[in-house]
């Protein structure tokens, strides 16, 4: 089955500090994997995707994320933390259950990461 | 590009009464999603479209939850009889083939009294 798990319900860190918002996924084949923010009222946004490659990644606001397969992780990281960034974080992975082609931009999300940065 | 963009942005409705939320999709987007966020149950995915035909419905938790998509450029979401369980804000994310990431609309926060 594909899946994703966020352990971390909330991160609290303090402005200028390192952030990093954990995931670890369950899937059969190679993980396709992603993160999403939600600021509040906001619809999600895209930050960025592992597909293959560099095993890490860069993306929008600063924000980079590193595969590690051994592990089963795709975690999140900024090096300095902004309290802007407080907000609603999401990882996700594409869902290949049926491996039938219509099915190929199904993703399966995690429940969500809230991330508060205090000044 | 203007993204996705769903209407109403909010809705209040009493209990019983049809509901109908809007959604286009970016242009030239193959993929369209309808999801459910709540407190207590998160993100939820409810139906998608591939090529405007509904792929997995799975998610649709009632027959009271219909959706449709006409064309490329237009989705639709109703709800008859609605609830109050059914309050949430409701998301419609597009996708084009072979890129796998989904953008999202703004949402429509629908609350049931």
């Amino acid at each position: 089955a594909q899946s994703v798990a966020q352990p971390e319900d909330q991160v609290n860190v303090a402005e200028g500090n390192p952030l990093t918002v954990k995931c670890t996924y369950s899937v059969s084949g190679n993980p396709y994997l992603f993160w999403y923010v939600q600021y509040p009222n906001r619809g999600l946004q895209f930050l960025l995707k592992y597909i293959t490659g560099d095993n890490l990644v860069k993306g929008s606001y600063g924000f980079e994320a590193e595969f590690n397969k051994s592990q089963t992780s795709f975690h999140l990281k900024k090096p300095s933390a902004l309290v802007s960034d407080s907000a609603l974080y999401f990882c996700a992975v594409r869902d290949m259950r049926g491996m039938i082609k219509a099915a190929g931009n199904k993703l399966t999300f995690g429940g969500g990461t809230r991330v508060l940065v205090k000044p | 590009d203007a993204g996705v963009i769903q209407s109403p942005r909010h809705e209040v409705t009493e209990m019983g009464q049809e509901v109908t939320l809007r959604c286009k999709p970016i242009s030239g987007h193959d993929y369209l999603f309808w999801y459910r966020q709540t407190m207590m149950r998160g993100l939820e995915l409810l139906i998608y479209f591939n090529n405007n035909v509904p792929i997995d419905d799975s998610g649709m938790p009632e027959d009271r939850f219909s959706a449709k998509m006409p064309n490329a450029s237009f989705s639709t979401l109703k709800i008859q009889p609605s609830e109050p369980r059914d309050s949430a804000v409701y998301f419609c994310a597009s996708s084009p083939q072979g890129l796998y990431e989904q953008y999202f609309g703004p949402g429509t926060r629908l609350t049931v009294t």
